[in-house]
């Protein structure tokens, strides 16, 4: 069974450009959620969601917005980049949103913002 | 302020030596999950411990959740360098579907 797979690995854009992350969770899996990692914050949640609806949300700016197709297929936008927003993009997929599912990773997103 | 802190944030030990690492919070949780992360890839779950008092072990890793459902320990014994990493608790408040909070992290490695 193939896991959790994000696109782009690695990404470099400048201030003010916007950037899209894609992930596509593991066949049959209908939550998907997405993180930020940094080494002053950590691992902190931005959203989630579960056949195509947002369930939760984070406490980020609206600049970081998401969706997910009808495929549990997800991307997460990012609009107007500061150099904050640099960053590790974690998406995470599990078979429903019930906090005793397993949650699997995807390798990340490493956004670099110059 | 992290509504979760580990503690110790960082740990170097030698082979062969047993180490605690936790995590502790104010808050109730409803359950509690530990990973493991390596460099350059997404952490790996490691258990998830949803009832107080609840003890699980995994091989060498043994996992506990507070009586009150606010805090929790992961004990290695015998640490073995493919033990190194970055452990991460996460833990999630009532019933809100798969929002979980992440600790502040442990660096662990073991030395050879």
């Amino acid at each position: 069974k193939a896991g959790v797979t994000q696109t782009p690995r690695y990404l470099i854009k400048t201030r003010g450009q916007q950037v899209t992350l894609s992930c596509s969770p593991i066949s049959g899996h209908r939550s998907v959620s997405w993180y930020q990692q940094t080494p002053g914050q950590g691992l902190q949640f931005l959203f989630e969601y579960f056949s195509e609806t947002q369930r939760n949300k984070g406490n980020f700016p609206g600049r970081f917005s998401g969706r997910q197709f009808s495929n549990s297929r997800s991307e997460m936008n990012v609009s107007t980049l500061e150099l904050g927003d640099s960053a590790l993009y974690l998406c995470a997929s599990s078979l429903a949103a019930n906090s005793y599912n397993e949650q699997f990773f995807g390798p990340g997103t490493r956004l670099t913002v110059l | 302020t992290q509504l979760l802190e580990q503690s110790p944030q960082f740990l170097s030990i030698q082979e062969g030596e047993n180490l605690t690492v936790y995590c502790n919070s104010s808050s109730v949780f409803s359950s509690l999950q530990w990973y493991r992360q390596e460099p350059g890839e997404g952490p790996v779950l490691l258990v998830t411990v949803v009832t107080g008092g609840e003890v699980k072990k995994l091989k060498r890793l043994t996992f506990q959740f507070g009586d009150a459902r606010k805090d929790s320990s992961l004990h290695i014994t015998a640490a073995q360098p493919g033990d190194t990493g970055l452990y991460l608790c996460a833990g999630v408040l009532g019933n809100t579907g798969n929002q979980f909070y992440f600790g502040t992290g442990t660096s662990l490695t073991v030395i050879p």
